[in-house]
């Protein structure tokens, strides 16, 4: 399957500052990303649906002027986690989708490894 | 709410054994998919079963999708200490947004 590379992997920043999330499809054209959070022995909840070259579209409850998604080409999606506060500490995780690789149903999504978020 | 949920929330088996969990949602969907989570880690793609599709096998898995039920199995066969993680089901209702359950942490031991 495709190769899909978040960065950094864990980070931790002092509550107000911004932290910028990388998700990088390394092998494949991403026509669409998403972004997912995950908190402690929980499941992944889908934060918002980004398509290449356009603006991202979020889920109810999600503050889009909070979290900034560009998705600026078929490769890199970025995450920004304006002002940063002890509550959005989590595990963001994206995942990439497009045309399918052989073998592999279209509807599969890739994940990244995710990035693990403290704010202090 | 679409989310699927899962049974169990958690699973200790022997090496060798199989594992079953399942996984119910509530509405139609367009296919129903597996992960598997590793503890930290990202998602693995494990299988997809469309909604006019009944069972699928990959390897040690098999997955079973009753929609008059609105449910779906997954079954590890023999299982190895290298199972231990966390499955979710995930249903796609429309487009190519999955909705996750929440998940069920296997523990394999040796």
């Amino acid at each position: 399957g495709a190769v899909v590379s978040q960065h950094p992997s864990w980070v931790i920043c002092k509550s107000g500052t911004s932290v910028k999330i990388e998700c990088r499809s390394l092998d494949f054209q991403a026509t669409t990303m998403f972004w997912y959070r995950q908190f402690p022995k929980q499941s992944l909840m889908l934060m918002a649906t980004s398509n290449e070259g356009s603006k991202a579209t979020y889920e109810q409850g999600v503050e889009k002027d909070k979290f900034l998604i560009n998705h600026a080409s078929l490769t890199l999606s970025t995450l920004t986690v304006t002002s940063a506060h002890p509550e959005d500490s989590s595990f963001y995780i994206c995942s990439v989708a497009g045309r399918g690789f052989e073998g592999a149903p279209q509807e599969t999504q890739y994940f990244g490894p995710g990035t693990r978020l403290l704010v202090l | 709410s679409q989310q699927g949920e899962e049974d169990p929330q958690a699973l200790s088996i022997q090496e060798g054994e199989n594992a079953t969990m399942n996984c119910s949602y509530k509405t139609s969907i367009n296919n129903l998919q597996w992960y598997r989570q590793n503890s930290g880690r990202g998602l693995v793609h494990l299988i997809l079963i469309r909604s006019n599709e009944r069972e699928k096998h990959s390897g040690r898995l098999r997955v079973t999708l009753d929609t008059s039920k609105k449910s779906s199995s997954l079954l590890i066969t023999a299982s190895r200490a290298a199972d231990t993680a966390s499955y979710f089901c995930a249903i796609v209702a429309a487009g190519n947004k999955l909705t996750f359950g929440g998940g069920t942490r296997v523990l394999v031991k040796p």
